[in-house]
């Protein structure tokens, strides 16, 4: 299996509203990233979580809350987004956040807020 | 500050028509240098890493190269199904740069039939 999957496909939410995107991954990796990416743009680093723990938050904003419960699983906790937060949301895992590690990316939720 | 720049932005071949993308980088000790293809609506998918100068790699049609400055993606006598986002990334040195990539904005390539 070298699939990440994430759920839902889909998303539209309005700015009061709290959702949670989720992902899961069964290759045994280690490490597990959010991306965000707005259209015809590159991915960017939300955040990187190694061996369940936050090692990297790239100052994002509060309304957005990550959380590892274990191994294979990765949510993203959505609250009180703004119209700007519209884009579709990565996730990929790799072996470990090790140097010149891989990524395996799924193939993203597309978020829409009103 | 680091940086990762490709050309042409887009790109459009007839199909057997041969060409080459391009991604410049200037970063402070380059840890590796990753090609990835990305369809509409979907995460990108890993094609290859390049760790240091000199390096060659190839899968099917697509052959990517490293110089200290730049990488090429050479793609030979393309079909349809190679229509796609081309995306470059690297990684940075500097323990803090564990784990991140740095993006290029892609070169979406069209091949016509």
């Amino acid at each position: 299996d070298t699939e990440v999957t994430q759920t839902p496909k889909h998303l539209v939410m309005g700015m009061t509203n709290k959702k949670s995107l989720k992902c899961e991954q069964h290759m045994g990796h280690r490490a597990m990233y959010w991306y965000k990416q707005k259209a015809k743009k590159p991915p960017e680093l939300m955040f990187v979580y190694s061996y369940e723990k936050l090692s990297i938050n790239e100052s994002v904003p509060s309304r957005f809350s990550p959380e590892c419960p274990n191994s294979s699983l990765l949510n993203l906790h959505l609250h009180a987004l703004q119209p700007e937060d519209s884009a579709l949301y990565l996730c990929a895992s790799s072996l470990g956040q090790g140097v010149s590690e891989k990524l395996f990316f799924g193939s993203g939720t597309q978020l829409s807020v009103l | 500050e680091d940086q990762v720049t490709q050309s042409p932005e887009a790109l459009r071949l007839q199909e057997g028509e041969s060409s080459s993308l391009n991604c410049s980088y200037t970063v402070s000790g380059l840890r590796g240098l990753f090609w990835y293809r990305q369809d509409p609506g979907k995460g990108p998918e890993f094609l290859f890493t390049l760790y240091s100068a000199g390096e060659e790699k190839e899968k099917e049609r697509l052959k990517a190269t490293l110089t200290k400055k730049e990488s090429f993606l050479h793609i030979t006598a393309p079909k349809p199904e190679d229509s796609a986002t081309y995306l470059c990334a690297v990684q940075a040195g500097g323990s803090s740069n564990t784990g991140k990539l740095i993006f290029g904005q892609g070169t979406t390539l069209q091949v016509k039939p």
